[in-house]
């Protein structure tokens, strides 16, 4: 159980295009996606709270703007990245929580690489 | 601030030994701990979470929580070659959603 679903797993694309990320929880309904970005050899940090149905609550730093999210439903969340140049190339994971602990499963991730 | 401190490694062991890792974490109210494992450009995978003061066993795996001294651990038994990953340690506080992880502890094991 606690299966989360990530498409694509990789990506590349050109500076000034948008992607989309999708995140889904296969086996059980999610109180709270999250997304984080791993930039090689370095930490997983978090850049955005989502929870159904509300608006993303996004980490110091990050733009809201840049970095669309969208929760339409307890099973799936969107991460678009909007006008995406170079240095938004990452590794991006969504996570899904849930139960009393609200432990969070990652999904395996979506490599994004622009040109 | 929440912190969570983890010596970054790597940390080798022969494989058959009993490896520990290690995890400090600064906001005393955290209610939940967390370990899991990444192996290179993978995704995170849990292992196991503790919330109880003691130890918490799960096949080759246990964790120990020490809440007045702000210290969890994670000792692997048994330590296999597939065990060489990066193990980061999460800790949530009361009331949070969101994990403060730390930077991650390099784990290799030899044959």
């Amino acid at each position: 159980g606690a299966v989360v679903s990530q498409h694509p797993s990789r990506v590349i694309c050109k500076s000034g295009t948008s992607v989309k990320i999708e995140c889904r929880s296969l086996d059980f309904q999610a109180t709270t996606m999250f997304w984080y970005r791993q930039f090689p050899k370095q930490s997983l940090m978090l850049m955005a709270t989502s929870n159904e149905g509300s608006k993303a609550t996004y980490e110091q730093g990050v733009e809201k703007d840049k970095f669309l999210i969208n929760h339409a439903s307890l099973t799936l969340s969107t991460l678009t990245v909007t006008s995406a140049h170079p240095e938004d190339s990452s590794f991006y994971i969504c996570s899904a929580s849930q139960g009393r602990e609200e432990t969070q499963y990652f999904g395996p991730g979506t490599r994004l690489l622009v040109l | 601030q929440k912190e969570v401190e983890q010596n970054s490694g790597p940390l080798s062991v022969p494989e058959g030994a009993i490896a520990s890792l290690n995890c400090t974490y600064s906001d005393r109210g955290s209610q939940s701990f967390f370990w899991y494992r990444q192996y290179s450009g993978k995704s995170p995978e849990l292992i196991m979470f503790i919330y109880s003061n003691g130890d918490k066993e799960d096949g080759r795996f246990t964790a120990q929580l020490n809440k007045a001294s702000q210290y969890v651990s994670l000792l692997i038994r048994d330590s296999q070659p597939s065990d060489s990953a990066t193990y980061l340690c999460a800790v949530k506080g009361s009331g949070y959603s969101t994990l403060t992880f730390g930077k991650g502890t390099m784990l290799l094991v030899s044959p």
